[in-house]
């Protein structure tokens, strides 16, 4: 079954800090892994995917996540956190041609100015 | 024009009735699914529809039940409601590639 741990429920990094958001995943198969962003009282909204195509993944508002298959990860960064970025961050993963999407449990991040 | 609308936004109900919350898309996904998220943000699965037909019925119980009479519309129904099924439900569509299209949520709480 496919899975994925967000370790750490919070983080809280100054305007202008790298924000690095951790996700590992499992899975017997090749993933599709996404990122998901929560603002308040709204509902999630993808940041960026990955397909087995390019490693490095770009999403919008600056964020990238990379693919690396022999540490089984996909971390979020974004070099420079601004206040607007303050929101619940979520990791998820789905196996190819299944249309189950599972999801982590989440990590708040908190933009400090 | 709004992708995945769900109506109520609220519901506040008491211990014991019955409630139900609609779903629509205008995106043309054939698959929408219903979550729920707990006071601690975790996202759990409900249902999946796949053009109308159930694909994914997770551990959920018989009081819940999801309907699609269209590949546009899936709502979802709680008889008997209790205090654990108070929490926010999205509404979900998706692309061939597994891109999930939410809803803003509808917060249930019940008393």
């Amino acid at each position: 079954a496919q899975s994925v741990t967000q370790l750490g429920s919070h983080v809280s990094v100054s305007e202008g800090a790298l924000v690095l958001l951790r996700c590992n995943y499992s899975s017997s198969v090749p993933p599709y892994l996404f990122w998901y962003v929560q603002y308040p009282n709204q509902g999630l909204q993808l940041l960026l995917k990955y397909t087995s195509a390019a490693t490095l993944v770009k999403g919008i508002n600056g964020f990238e996540a990379e693919f690396k298959k022999s540490e089984t990860s996909f971390h979020l960064t974004k070099p420079s956190a601004h206040m607007s970025d303050a929101a619940e961050y979520f990791c998820a993963v789905k196996r190819g041609g299944s249309e189950k999407l599972v999801f982590g449990k989440g990590m708040k991040l908190t933009v400090n100015p | 024009d709004t992708a995945v609308s769900q109506t109520p936004k609220y519901l506040v109900t008491q211990m014991g009735n019955d409630k139900s919350i609609k779903c629509e898309q205008n995106l043309g996904h054939d698959t929408m699914y219903w979550y729920k998220q707990d006071s601690k943000k975790f996202l759990k699965i409900m249902f999946s529809y796949n053009n109308k037909e159930l694909i994914i019925n997770e551990t959920v119980p018989n009081r819940f039940s999801p309907k699609s009479p269209d590949k546009a519309h899936l709502n979802l129904h709680i008889n008997s409601l209790e205090l654990g099924d108070s929490a926010v439900y999205f509404c979900a569509s998706s692309t061939n590639t597994g891109e999930l299209f939410f809803g803003e949520g509808s917060r249930l709480t019940v008393l």
